[in-house]
């Protein structure tokens, strides 16, 4: 059962486009809503994280917007440059708990065409 | 700075054999974590250690088993392989209780 679900699973977007990946949850108890970028070849790495008490988190071009009430939460990446071609994940997870566990969703393969 | 380091990299096992994956961080954390990826499954979680001393069940514990050496190292054991187990292995540490986790480069295992 799949706690985390996320879409598309792959998009193509031209340099300059703007691409967005959604992520549904299930369990109300999450706290707390990172965004993972993996490069091939690579270990996935932290991108942009998202409270709950707040519905926007913006940090250089990549933009993370947050509906509690439809338990959603969006990644937009502006600008799209080649160099974000990656797969991302949006995960979801609790602060504070006991090994910080995170549940992700199954990753969105983004390619930025030049 | 190494982060987390996983070994092997690559690895390909008959059915049935047994094998180990070392990881070992050098940030001091707390928590450590094996993930294993699979294609449109994202990362599972398949066991953690909150803290030294201690581990606990994932979400796809079965046919695996950790150890938890020191602060520094956590191994998956797999004790029997099963080509079910074909997939990436993905170790990551964090200290208790903070919101980012540091991942390895992925063990890529293969189950013939």
């Amino acid at each position: 059962q799949q706690q985390v679900k996320q879409s598309p699973q792959s998009l193509i977007v031209q340099k300059g486009g703007i691409s967005i990946i959604n992520c549904a949850y299930e369990n109300t108890a999450f706290d707390y809503f990172p965004w993972y970028q993996q490069f091939p070849g690579k270990g996935p790495a932290l991108l942009i994280a998202i409270r709950p008490d707040v519905s926007e988190k913006k940090e250089g071009r990549f933009t993370i917007s947050f509906n509690k009430s439809a338990k959603q939460f969006s990644l937009h990446i502006m600008d799209s440059q080649p160099g974000d071609s990656a797969t991302y994940f949006c995960a979801a997870g609790w602060i504070k708990a006991a090994g910080n566990k995170l549940t992700f969703g199954g990753g969105t393969r983004v390619l930025v065409k030049p | 700075n190494a982060g987390v380091t996983q070994t092997p990299k690559f690895q390909v096992l008959k059915t049935g054999q047994s094998m180990t994956l070392q990881c070992a961080q050098d940030m001091n954390h707390n928590s450590m974590y094996w993930y294993r990826q699979d294609p449109g499954m994202g990362l599972r979680l398949i066991y953690y250690s909150a803290s030294e001393g201690t581990t606990d069940k994932g979400e796809v514990p079965n046919g695996y088993n950790v150890s938890r050496l020191n602060k520094r190292e956590f191994s998956l054991r797999l004790e029997s392989a099963a080509p079910s187990q074909t997939s990436v292995y993905f170790c990551a540490s964090s200290v208790w209780g903070d919101t980012e986790a540091f991942f390895g480069q992925g063990t890529r295992l293969t189950v013939v």
